[in-house]
């Protein structure tokens, strides 16, 4: 079974500032994705950021970046900028190959970004 | 481009009713998956349906069902209300959920069970 561990339950940041979330998984799959989703008080998950395992090069996105290091089975997300808007839930999530569509996801982290 | 549309927006409900929930995808996209969140067990994965069929089922009890139908359209049943389905329930839609696809989400119905 896959498991996703997300160890920081809050965390707040000042707007401009950088922050990284945390996320290590377990598996014994080698094909697979990895995601991070927000999701702000209006409840629709929106996707941040995807990285494929088999790919090296860490995916960015904008201000949004990842640091996937295979082996230790961890993704991390580095906000940079951080904007008000980036207030909200983060969910870092894990999907095998041939499972259509089947999140399993970590337990998330509430991002406070204040002034 | 309209997202994905769910309703009801909010449900209440008491012990032992039934209740069916909606889901309407993105225009062209015909994979539908079904997801519970409730703040003990996070977001767990109910049910993924593609072109009427189910092709991929979460570790639910049978209460749980689902249907999809040829406008790709899809609807949730949850039989014999527990207390413990109080719950977010969202939907998600891409276009044929291969691996790796974005899933885009709708904002959920909030079920309460009494």
């Amino acid at each position: 079974a896959q498991t996703v561990t997300q160890s920081q339950p809050e965390m707040s940041v000042q707007e401009a500032e950088t922050v990284t979330l945390s996320c290590t998984y377990d598996t014994s799959e080698s094909n697979y994705y990895l995601f991070w989703y927000k999701q702000p008080p209006s409840r629709q998950m929106i996707l941040v950021i995807r990285q494929e395992a088999y790919k090296q090069q860490n995916a960015t996105e904008n201000r949004f970046s990842v640091n996937f290091q295979k082996a230790a089975k961890s993704f991390s997300l580095k906000i940079s900028d951080s904007q008000l808007g980036d207030t909200a839930m983060y969910f870092c999530a894990f999907m095998i190959t041939g499972t259509a569509s089947k999140l399993t996801f970590g337990t998330g982290t509430r991002l406070q970004v204040t002034l | 481009k309209a997202g994905v549309t769910q309703t009801p927006r909010y449900l209440i409900k008491t012990r032992g009713q039934q209740v069916t929930l909606s889901c309407s995808p993105i225009s062209g996209h015909r994979s539908v998956s079904w997801y519970q969140q409730t703040p003990g067990q996070g977001l767990q994965f109910l049910f993924e349906y593609f072109s009427e069929t189910q092709r991929n089922k979460g570790n639910f009890p049978g209460r749980f069902s689902g249907r999809q139908f040829s406008n790709s359209r899809s609807e949730m049943n949850v039989s014999t209300l527990e207390l413990g389905d109080s719950a977010l329930y969202l939907c998600a839609s891409s276009l044929d959920g291969t691996a790796g696809e974005k899933l885009f989400f709708g904002s959920g119905t909030q079920l309460s069970v009494l």
